[in-house]
C-alpha cells in the first residue's frame, strides 16, 4: 500500500482537460511539497511539476499543479496523445523521514 | 549537456551485494544533490535515498537504512549506491537522477536529469 493514494486509471480524448488526484496526510502532502513525474513504461520518469505547482523548464503550460489540504492534483489541458503514460505523484513524508511515491495513475488517451 | 550514465545490468544471488555507478557531466558536480529510484517489475517508483555531493551527506529511505550506502566521487563527478543482503524483492530498474535545483535540500528533492536505469536481477 502506498502512503500517497492515486487513482488506478484515468482517461480522457484528444482535447480533453483530465485531472489527475493524489491524496495523502498532514505529515507529508499537508507539510511538504508535492512534485509529479510523467513516465512512457520502459523510460526513465520525467518531472512535471516541481514545488506543487510549478512547471519545470521544457514542461508545456498545458500541464499544471495544484494542492490544497492533505491533497493534491495535477491536470492537464488540452490532452494530446503523447500525454498517454504513468503519471506518480512524491512527497516528502515528516513521519517517514523520505520521500513517498503515490502508486501512480496510468493515463490513457482515447 | 547534463548527461548521467549508469553502469550496466548486473545479476546477483540472494545474500550479495550490488554497487550501481552513476557517472555525471555537463555541471558542477558539488552543486546539486541526486537521489536513487527503484522500480520493480511492472510495479511504481520507490525512493531509496539522497546524497548531497557538496556535504557529503545522505538520506536513506528508512527500509533500506541498514542495507544501502551512497557515496560521491568528486574526482571522477561520480556517484555511487551499495546495496547489500540482496534478496528477490531487490529485483528492479535502479535510476539516479540530478535534483532541479542548485543547493535543494533532501525535503525539496526532485529528479530533472535521470540516468538510464540499471537492472538489478537477484536470482538464485
Amino acid at each position: 500500500q502506498s502512503v500517497l493514494t492515486q487513482p488506478p486509471s484515468a482517461s480522457g480524448t484528444p482535447g480533453q482537460r483530465v485531472t489527475i488526484s493524489c491524496s495523502g496526510s498532514t505529515s507529508n502532502i499537508g507539510s511538504n511539497f508535492v512534485f509529479w513525474y510523467q513516465q512512457v513504461p520502459g523510460a526513465a520518469p520525467k518531472l512535471v511539476i516541481s514545488r506543487s505547482n510549478q512547471r519545470p523548464s521544457g514542461v508545456p503550460d498545458r500541464f499544471s499543479g495544484s494542492k490544497s489540504g492533505t491533497s493534491a492534483s495535477l491536470a492537464i489541458s488540452g490532452l494530446r496523445s503523447e500525454d498517454e503514460a504513468d503519471y506518480y505523484c512524491v512527497a516528502w513524508d515528516d513521519s517517514l523521514s523520505g520521500q513517498v511515491f503515490g502508486g501512480g495513475t496510468r493515463l490513457t488517451v482515447l | 549537456q547534463v548527461q548521467l550514465v549508469q553502469s550496466g545490468p548486473e545479476v546477483k544471488k540472494p545474500g550479495a551485494s550490488v554497487k550501481v555507478s552513476c557517472k555525471t557531466s555537463g555541471y558542477t558536480f558539488t552543486s546539486f544533490p541526486i537521489i536513487w529510484v527503484r522500480q520493480a517489475p511492472g510495479q511504481g517508483l520507490e525512493w531509496l535515498g539522497w546524497i548531497s555531493p557538496f556535504h557529503n551527506k545522505t538520506v536513506y529511505a528508512h527500509i533500506l537504512q541498514d542495507r544501502v550506502t551512497m557515496t560521491a566521487d568528486t574526482s571522477t563527478t561520480t556517484v555511487y549506491m551499495e546495496l547489500r543482503s540482496l534478496t528477490l524483492d531487490d529485483t528492479a530498474l535502479y535510476f539516479c537522477a540530478r535534483d532541479y535545483r542548485v543547493g535543494s535540500t533532501v525535503t525539496a528533492a526532485e529528479g530533472y536529469y535521470w540516468g538510464q536505469g540499471t537492472l538489478v536481477t537477484v536470482s538464485s
